[in-house]
């Protein structure tokens, strides 16, 4: 199975500050298809998962372009510009590369 | 607007079983595979498998293959997950979600509640 690993598992920031999660895949996440198969969810507190970006760096419908998310065939980054309330939780890392679809550990983002 | 509608919370006894219920609305059932997701209490997300509501086709992962089974009723734009010989290691959230039907790689855009599985005597 593809093993993904988040870094940091938690990321306090104050509010109006940028920060950085990181997901790195033990296998390249590249298709044949040149589709790079990585996403990443938000899991705020008590709900459930919501998509964030798709395919990499594909802004999913209704999230706002403070995310972006940038990589290369195995490690990638999630960065939030003026991190708000609304954005505390836990941000998922995900595949869909090939069976079992599995995801990464976790970041939790509170707010200073 | 999209709903993934699913059943509510369960207590259930060690050896039992458990039929989940995800039921969709706002899209057009078959044009979206449902998939199935466990989240132990605390924990990361694990992807249970999928089903095809048009053909009934699945695919399992395989550490859920003998203790998940995955269906749909198309009439009612339902899709089931039936849990067995439930133990304590099952208690958790399962969530459904869905992806677009025949695209590589479609992202799971809508997901359910979650229903909350609690095995205990």
């Amino acid at each position: 199975d593809i093993v993904l690993t988040q870094a940091p598992l938690s990321v306090s920031v104050t509010p109006g500050e940028s920060a950085s999660i990181s997901c790195r895949s033990s296998k390249s996440l590249l298709s044949s298809k040149g589709i790079t198969s990585l996403y990443w969810y938000l899991q705020r507190p008590g709900k459930s998962p919501q998509l964030l970006i798709y395919q990499m760096s594909n802004l999913a419908s209704g999230v706002p372009d403070r995310f972006s998310s940038s990589g290369s065939e195995t490690d990638f980054t999630l960065k939030i510009s003026k991190v708000e309330t609304e954005d505390v939780g836990v941000y998922y890392c995900g595949h869909r590369l090939e069976y079992p679809y599995t995801f990464g550990a976790g970041t939790k983002l509170e707010l200073k | 607007q999209v709903n993934l509608l699913q059943s509510g919370a369960a207590l259930v006894k060690p050896g039992a079983s458990v039929k989940l219920s995800c039921k969709a609305s706002g899209y057009t059932f078959t044009d979206y595979y449902i998939h199935w997701v466990k989240q132990s209490h605390g924990k990361s997300l694990e992807w249970i498998g999928y089903i095809n509501p048009n053909s009934g086709y699945t695919n399992y992962n395989e550490k859920f293959k003998s203790k998940a089974t995955l269906t749909v009723d198309k009439s009612t734009n339902t899709a089931y997950m039936e849990l067995s010989r439930l133990t304590s290691e099952d208690s958790a959230t399962y969530y459904c979600t869905r992806s677009r039907y025949g695209s590589y790689g479609t992202p799971f855009d809508y997901w359910g509640q979650g229903v909350m599985v609690t095995v205990s005597s």
